[in-house]
Parts: C-alpha cells; sequence; structure tokens
C-alpha cells in the first residue's frame, strides 16, 4: 500500500470562517476517498466519501478530488465551534480492510 | 441504538502483563477490525475478521492475538505489553459487501496505558 499523506496541523479558526483541509496521495490506482471526524477520545465517523474526481457536497461540507495532481480537500462552510475535531482523510485501495488512512488534521472553531 | 462498544475505556497495565480488550456490536456485521492509533498518528490496521476468518497484517507483531468467539464479540490479547504498545485501541465493524466505498463503523476506542 502507498500512503496518504496529510498536514496535521493544529489548524485554529474563528466561527463562521471557510476551512480548507488537504490530502495528498500516491497510489493513483484506486479512486475511492473518504473524510472520518474524530473528536476527541472517540472512534472515527465517516463524514463523506467520494469517487474519481469532482466535487460532492453535503450541507456545510465539500469533498473535492484532483485526479491530476492527487490532491483531495474538504472544505467546511460557515465552520461552528462543534467542527472541532480531528479530520482524517482516507483512500480506498481495494476494500475495507484496505483503507488507507492520513494522520488528520487537528481542527479547532473558536468562538 | 446499534453500535460498537469497547471496554474499557482506559486500560491500565503493568510492563509484560498480558492484557485483553473487549468490543461487542449490535449492528450484526459480519467484519469486525483491530486498528491502533499512536498520538498524532494515522490508525494502523492490525487485524481484521470476516465472519470466523482471521485475517493478519503482516507487520502485527505477534504480541498482538485475536479471538472472535462469536458474530458480536471481538477481543484483542496482548501478551506482553510493552512501552511502544501505548496507544488508543479502535474497534470497528463493517457489513462485509466487499465493495471499496464500504463504511466503517468504530466504537470509542480503549486507552492502553502502560506502565
Amino acid at each position: 500500500q502507498k500512503e496518504v499523506e496529510q498536514d496535521p496541523g493544529p489548524l485554529s479558526v474563528p466561527e463562521g470562517a471557510i476551512v480548507s483541509l488537504n490530502c495528498t496521495y500516491s497510489n493513483s490506482a484506486f479512486q475511492y476517498f473518504m473524510w472520518y471526524r474524530q473528536y476527541s477520545r472517540k472512534g472515527p465517523e465517516l463524514l463523506m466519501y467520494t469517487y474519481s474526481s469532482g466535487n460532492k457536497e453535503d450541507g456545510r461540507f465539500t469533498a473535492q478530488v484532483d485526479k491530476s495532481s492527487k490532491y483531495i480537500s474538504l472544505f467546511i462552510r460557515d465552520s461552528q465551534p462543534s467542527d472541532s475535531a480531528t479530520y482524517l482523510c482516507a483512500q480506498s485501495q481495494g476494500g475495507s480492510e484496505k483503507l488507507v488512512f492520513g494522520k488528520g488534521t487537528k481542527l479547532t472553531v473558536n468562538p | 441504538d446499534a453500535m460498537v462498544i469497547q471496554n474499557p475505556r482506559y486500560q491500565v497495565t503493568q510492563f509484560g502483563k498480558p492484557v485483553t480488550l473487549s468490543c461487542s456490536q449490535t449492528l450484526n456485521h459480519n467484519v469486525m477490525y483491530w486498528y491502533q492509533q499512536k498520538s498524532s498518528q494515522a490508525p494502523k490496521l492490525l487485524f481484521h475478521y470476516y465472519d470466523k476468518d482471521f485475517n493478519n497484517e503482516a507487520d502485527t507483531p505477534d504480541n498482538f492475538q485475536s479471538r472472535r468467539p462469536n458474530t458480536s464479540f471481538c477481543f484483542l490479547d496482548i501478551r506482553s505489553p510493552g512501552l511502544g504498545d501505548a496507544a488508543m485501541y479502535l474497534c470497528a465493524t463493517s457489513r462485509g459487501t466487499g465493495g471499496p466505498d464500504e463504511k466503517l463503523f468504530f466504537g470509542s476506542g480503549t486507552q492502553l496505558s502502560v506502565l
């Protein structure tokens, strides 16, 4: 398996800010990407997943994949203090048992 | 609510003293996983069960063992914990459809400390 690289942060923003979280991947053979959110002292929970290139939107969250640059992004609009968590990107390299996680970016949204 | 439950939330053990972590699920999922997550690190898959079929990751130390006596329960045994084994241990489940978009459901984890 090849790695998924993610800037660990931490990232601190004021409430209402637009947040951009990013990862790069090296294995272009697999095209399913996921974002998991992990609150402090909790297990990760799936936030969004995308396939191949393009955008996927769910409320205040947008996931984006750029195949040409091997870049995946998660945008959070109108960020809230409740969004404070660690965000893990992941690439599915052929099945759930081959999910490769990034190290996570810790986000704090200040009221 | 259907969920993945891990006990205990916090476990303290002594260097070299065997310890068992437990996980139960009410989702009736076929697949159960154990991940190790150290501070500011990515979760690392240790092993998984597809039903009763055990699958060990190549780099999982022999010190780690697992048991799945039935669909609902799965245990992680650490035979001789070292200081380097201190970590959050996450149990997860999935339906087992085999697709790349298969969703993992995680428990809240057990934070293991080794003294």
